[in-house]
């Protein structure tokens, strides 16, 4: 079955370490996202990928990077300059051409990060 | 400003009853898309539903329509003969285009809404 895979399901690190958190889509997407979601709140955008080897900032990029070297994996590390890193992670796709609105995001099923 | 408001951080709707979960956008791209997410506890987020700007009729998916009040710019979920599966929570989402600040195939999302049916 097609899908997105975000592994690990939660993830504990010690304050100051760097963190990478995987994700993987079988869906031939061209675009993929990485969201933060916090208690409370929706979700925010910290970076997107329209096409392999290319990637934009989003809302809320600080302390965060990735990379896209292949159409199926955008990987988000997780540095130790953001300051508040614990946090539900989801990584999402789309088909989205430019100009189709009405292409959803499909989602993985998220990575639970807490940083102590 | 707010691009979607959520104004019920939570509802209590009774099982096989109809709930209504309402979102109100902010947009002055003309042409813009509005999702329905449905996040159960596990955390996946699960599409159920998409109203073009442009479209003339309300979308419907099975036991899920949207209320789509484009001049109050409102578009509102509802949700008929609820079931116990359908305690989540809910979000609203726009897209909107590049000239009017949307990144690329992003959407926008409001804080939630979270449903809770009781049997």
């Amino acid at each position: 079955d097609g899908g997105i895979t975000q592994s690990p399901k939660y993830l504990f690190r010690k304050e100051g370490q760097n963190v990478t958190l995987s994700c993987e889509q079988n869906l031939n997407h061209d675009a993929m996202y990485w969201y933060r979601q916090d208690p409370g709140q929706g979700l925010r955008l910290i970076y997107y990928s329209q096409i392999v080897n290319d990637f934009q900032k989003g809302d809320i990029a600080e302390g965060y990077s990735v990379s896209r070297e292949k159409k199926e994996s955008f990987p988000l590390t997780v540095t130790s300059a953001q300051k508040n890193p614990t946090a539900f992670y989801l990584c999402a796709s789309s088909t989205q051409p430019l100009g189709q609105r009405n292409s959803p995001l499909h989602f993985g099923n998220g990575t639970r990060l807490t940083v102590t | 400003a707010q691009k979607i408001t959520q104004t019920q951080p939570g509802m209590f709707v009774q099982e096989k009853e109809a709930v209504t979960l309402d979102c109100t956008y902010d947009t002055s791209d003309p042409s813009y898309g509005l999702f329905w997410y449905k996040q159960p506890s596990s955390g996946e987020m699960i599409f159920l539903i998409y109203q073009g700007s442009y479209d003339q009729q309300n979308a419907t998916e099975g036991r899920y329509s949207l209320n789509f009040q484009k001049a109050r710019k409102s578009a509102n979920l509802v949700i008929s003969a609820s079931q116990l599966g359908d305690s989540a929570m809910y979000f609203c989402a726009m897209r909107e285009g590049l000239n009017y600040g949307g990144s690329q195939g992003n959407l926008i999302f409001g804080k939630g809404t979270k449903l809770s049916v009781k049997p």
